[in-house]
């Protein structure tokens, strides 16, 4: 099976822009899951997503948004980009077969810049 | 905030050397998870443990659960110059969806 994809893999933004990241979960998987990096603050959960609808949400302002598609596929978007927004965003995804074991498999990760 | 807190930072060893990284956690678990990362990549899944079992074995890692005293550790026995990378603990809280929560990691060197 083919793993988590996610595109793009870098991007460069000014303050001010808004930008799309879009997440291609494992085959048969049902759940996506956002994470952000930085050296400062480390691995932080963004938002969860499971047959479109957004199951949980980490503390980020609503500037930070999501979305799930049927098939699975899902995009995150940040509007009016920080300097702060500079991290590696990584997306998770997991079958989700309704236990709360599941395992998470995380993607390459796109690092955004924000200039 | 994070809610686990990894030590040592840092672990600096030779190969063939035993390395060992712990972690502690804050709240009740359902599970707790340990990921390696290289170089600013993505995160790979070495191994789950559930909040009932207290050892877990797969190939040279070993981990051990301690929720009495929330806290877990990993032991990558006879490292390799390519186990260098960091290591993050990840808890699912209970109800917690899906929702990890990370530790701080610890970044491992193993010289050849």
């Amino acid at each position: 099976k083919a793993g988590v994809t996610q595109t793009p893999r870098y991007l460069i933004k000014t303050r001010g822009q808004q930008v799309t990241l879009s997440c291609s979960p494992i085959s048969g998987h049902r759940s996506v899951s956002w994470y952000q990096q930085t050296p400062g603050q480390g691995l932080q959960f963004l938002f969860e997503y499971f047959s479109e609808t957004q199951r949980n949400k980490g503390n980020f302002p609503g500037r930070f948004s999501g979305r799930q598609f049927s098939n699975s596929r899902s995009e995150m978007n940040v509007s009016t980009l920080e300097l702060g927004d500079s991290a590696l965003y990584l997306c998770a995804s997991s079958i989700s077969s309704g236990s709360t074991t599941d395992t998470q498999y995380f993607g390459p990760g796109t690092r955004l810049t924000v200039l | 905030s994070q809610q686990g807190e990894e030590d040592p930072q840092a672990l600096s060893i030779q190969e063939g050397e035993n390395a060992t990284m712990n972690c502690s956690y804050k709240t009740s678990i359902n599970n707790l998870q340990w990921y390696r990362q290289n170089s600013g990549r993505g995160l790979v899944h070495l191994i789950l443990i559930r909040s009932n079992e207290r050892e877990k074995h797969s190939g040279r890692l070993r981990v051990t659960l301690d929720t009495s005293k929330k806290s877990s550790s990993l032991l990558i026995t006879a490292s390799r110059a390519a186990d260098t990378a960091s290591y993050f603990c990840a808890t699912e809280k209970r109800g917690g969806f899906q929702k990890l929560v990370f530790g701080t990691g610890t970044r491992l060197l193993v010289s050849p």
